[in-house]
């Protein structure tokens, strides 16, 4: 069955932290993709990342690092030296090639950051 | 990155009435798109999938004949809210991709529907 978790529901913590998202996820296919959205109040998703499940390098875009994990069927998200900005709700998502690509969402985790 | 818009953004309307959301792909052809039902504080929904010139699929517990979906062009889907209920009220978000690759979709600013 394909499922994403996120089992933080909310996190709070205060401005220049570091914290991390976690995202678990179950497919059966070996060829997938992985993504991770941000939501502001707004509503409008902003695409973050993709990965595709044949490339486990991790990645860095400024302040936000991916560690992809196959062996644990993890995908987590890193804010390094958090801002108020980056307060939203994240998710992670996960699209199958044999079931269309259609893209299923975690249930999203509420970040707090705290001035 | 491609584009995509909605319409409208928001939309009141009253209990029983139709209501009608645009999704268009502003400069690529979108040969798939696909809707999303995301209520307050919750995750977004897949309800349903629709390809170019062809019938919707829905996803299990989408009412079809409640919520209409039409793609009769590559660059426009709409979906029809009929005899709309309070319950209804949610966050509608399109997505649109192409002929390839695949995975690249992209999506829309979302209409957010409230039923009085």
């Amino acid at each position: 069955a394909q499922k994403v978790t996120q089992a933080q529901t909310e996190i709070s913590v205060v401005e220049k932290e570091d914290v991390t998202l976690d995202c678990v996820y179950e497919t059966r296919d070996t060829t997938y993709y992985l993504f991770w959205y941000k939501q502001p109040p707004s509503g409008e998703l902003v695409f973050l990342i993709r990965r595709n499940s044949f490339d486990e390098q991790n990645e860095i875009s400024g302040r936000y690092s991916w560690n992809f994990q196959k062996s644990t069927s993890s995908f987590n998200f890193t804010i390094t030296a958090s801002q108020v900005v980056d307060s939203a709700v994240y998710f992670c998502a996960l699209s199958e090639a044999n079931r269309d690509d259609k893209i299923i969402f975690g249930k999203g985790t509420r970040l707090h950051i705290l001035p | 990155g491609a584009v995509v818009s909605q319409h409208p953004s928001w939309v009141i309307c009253k209990s029983g009435t139709s209501v009608k959301i645009e999704c268009r792909s502003l400069d690529f052809q979108a040969t798939t798109m696909f809707w999303y039902r995301q209520f307050p504080k919750q995750s977004l929904m897949l309800m349903a999938t629709s390809n170019e010139g062809s019938k919707a699929t829905y996803e299990q517990g989408v009412e079809k004949d409640k919520f209409l979906i039409n793609h009769a062009s590559l660059t426009l889907s709409t979906l029809t809210v009929t005899s709309a209920h309070p319950e209804d009220s949610s966050f509608y978000i399109c997505s649109a991709r192409g002929l390839a690759p695949a995975y690249e979709q992209y999506f829309g600013p979302g209409t957010r529907l409230t039923v009085t």
